[in-house]
């Protein structure tokens, strides 16, 4: 079976440039949530969605972050424009419905802002 | 509300020590506890998890923690430390429903 998939790995962007990135979660999950994690930091939530509902979003910098989960499958979560506090490892996850399964993570995406 | 306090953000033992990483909760309901661990520039990967029933709870590579919620806490062991074990460890409480709170990590360092 496969994992949670994520790209790009890596991503090195100018400042004011704009950067998206795309999760595809494990086949049958209905929640899906971006995390942000910073350098030394536990990861924090952005956005939780189940379905393609955005059920949990108020943690996401609505000014210049935007997220979609339009078929209540793949994501993407953008960023425009990238200013350097954005520089973060930004992870996908996702999980079957109900808070006792556990969080199935993507390798995430790795963002440098210059 | 639920938060998740990790005691040391780093640890070194020997090879062949006990690990220890502790970590404590405050939670409003029962809570769910996790141990994830993620090695540099990988995800997170699931090491144990406790949801009801035996407090002590085992998990993969070795590693186990116990459930004291008198303490409120849910400290990660390990009886003797490996090379392989040196990664970064994040404690995590769900509210039982969707919300996962991470701590700030701790990150294991195995002296040969």
């Amino acid at each position: 079976e496969a994992g949670v998939v994520q790209s790009p790995r890596y991503k090195i962007i100018e400042k004011k440039q704009p950067v998206a990135f795309w999760c595809n979660p494990i086949s049958g999950h209905n929640t899906l949530y971006w995390y942000r994690q910073n350098l030394g930091q536990g990861p924090e939530l952005l956005i939780r969605y189940e379905n393609e509902e955005a059920v949990d979003d108020s943690q996401l910098p609505k000014d210049r972050f935007s997220a979609e989960r339009l078929k209540g499958v793949d994501s993407t979560l953008k960023i425009q424009p990238a200013e350097l506090g954005d520089s973060a490892v930004y992870l996908c996850a996702s999980s079957l419905e109900g808070g006792t399964g556990e969080l199935f993570f993507g390798e995430g995406s790795r963002l440098t802002v210059l | 509300a639920q938060s998740v306090t990790q005691l040391g953000s780093h640890v070194s033992v020997s090879e062949g020590a006990l690990v220890l990483l502790r970590c404590n909760y405050s939670s409003s309901v029962p809570p769910y506890l996790f141990w994830y661990v993620q090695y540099p520039n990988q995800g997170l990967q699931l090491l144990l998890k406790y949801t009801t029933g035996a407090t002590l709870v085992k998990g993969i590579n070795g590693f186990e923690a116990e459930f004291k919620k008198s303490e409120t806490s849910f400290h990660l062991t390990k009886p003797s430390a490996h090379m392989s074990d040196a990664a970064e460890y994040f404690c995590a409480v769900s509210d039982q429903g969707n919300q996962f709170y991470f701590g700030t990590g701790t990150s294991l360092t195995v002296i040969p």
